[in-house]
């Protein structure tokens, strides 16, 4: 079945202490990328990445990070969370073509303390 | 550089009406793709359809329909005869090659029953 999973589903954290959203894709799509969600505006993008060790930024990039050492998975990395990124993530993967389906994980809701 | 406008932040309507979402998009690509997702309320990303900018059929699925209109800029989506499990809310969004989706604000469609 294709899945794009992500992990964990829900986090509680605090202020300034790393934590990681992992993301797995089984569809040997090369293209990956993260969203975050909140109320009134949409979905926006904050990495993506083309294919392995190809990564770049996407519109709201400030206070993450991201690697793609294999192409199957793309984590998200925060390394000191702060208030304003609580939200819902989204990891998501695609082929290489611009017509081809994105396919969601089911989202991470995290909240910073 | 992409921007979707979905005017209708939320719309409720009378199960068994019609409804229209409408969607305008920009875009410089000449060649792009437009998507729409349905965001239920136990929030996963569902994909519903995808159109190629050089085709401008209308599409029909059920009780979905789809008006493309690229003179105008415009996708928008039609339920007929609205139902319960319509209540969700609905994102437009291009797509290009090099350019992952980007989502307009949504509209939160209730259905009242």
């Amino acid at each position: 079945e294709a899945q794009v999973t992500q992990n964990p589903r829900y986090l509680i954290t605090v202020t300034g202490k790393k934590l990681t959203v992992t993301c797995s894709q089984n569809m040997n799509h090369e293209y990956m990328s993260w969203y975050r969600q909140d109320p009134g505006l949409g979905l926006r993008q904050i990495y993506y990445s083309m294919n392995v060790e190809v990564t770049d930024k996407g519109d709201v990039p400030e206070g993450y990070k991201v690697s793609r050492k294999e192409k199957r998975n793309f984590p998200l990395i925060l390394e000191s969370p702060s208030p304003n990124q609580t939200s819902l993530y989204f990891c998501a993967s695609r082929g290489g073509s611009g017509s081809d389906i994105q396919y969601f994980g089911a989202g991470t809701r995290l909240s910073v303390l | 550089a992409q921007k979707v406008t979905q005017a209708q932040t939320e719309i409720s309507v009378v199960e068994k009406e019609d409804v229209t979402l409408d969607c305008v998009y920009e875009t410089r690509d000449t060649t792009y793709y437009l998507f729409w997702y349905k965001q239920p309320p136990s929030g996963e990303l569902v994909f519903l359809i995808r159109r190629n900018s050089f085709d401008e059929q209308n599409e029909i699925s059920g009780r979905y329909s789809w008006n493309f209109q690229k003179s105008t800029s415009s996708f928008n989506f039609t339920i007929t005869a609205s139902q319960v499990v319509d209540s969700a809310v609905y994102f437009c969004a291009p797509q290009t090659g090099a350019n992952n989706l980007f989502f307009g604000t949504g509209t939160r469609l209730t259905v009242i029953p």
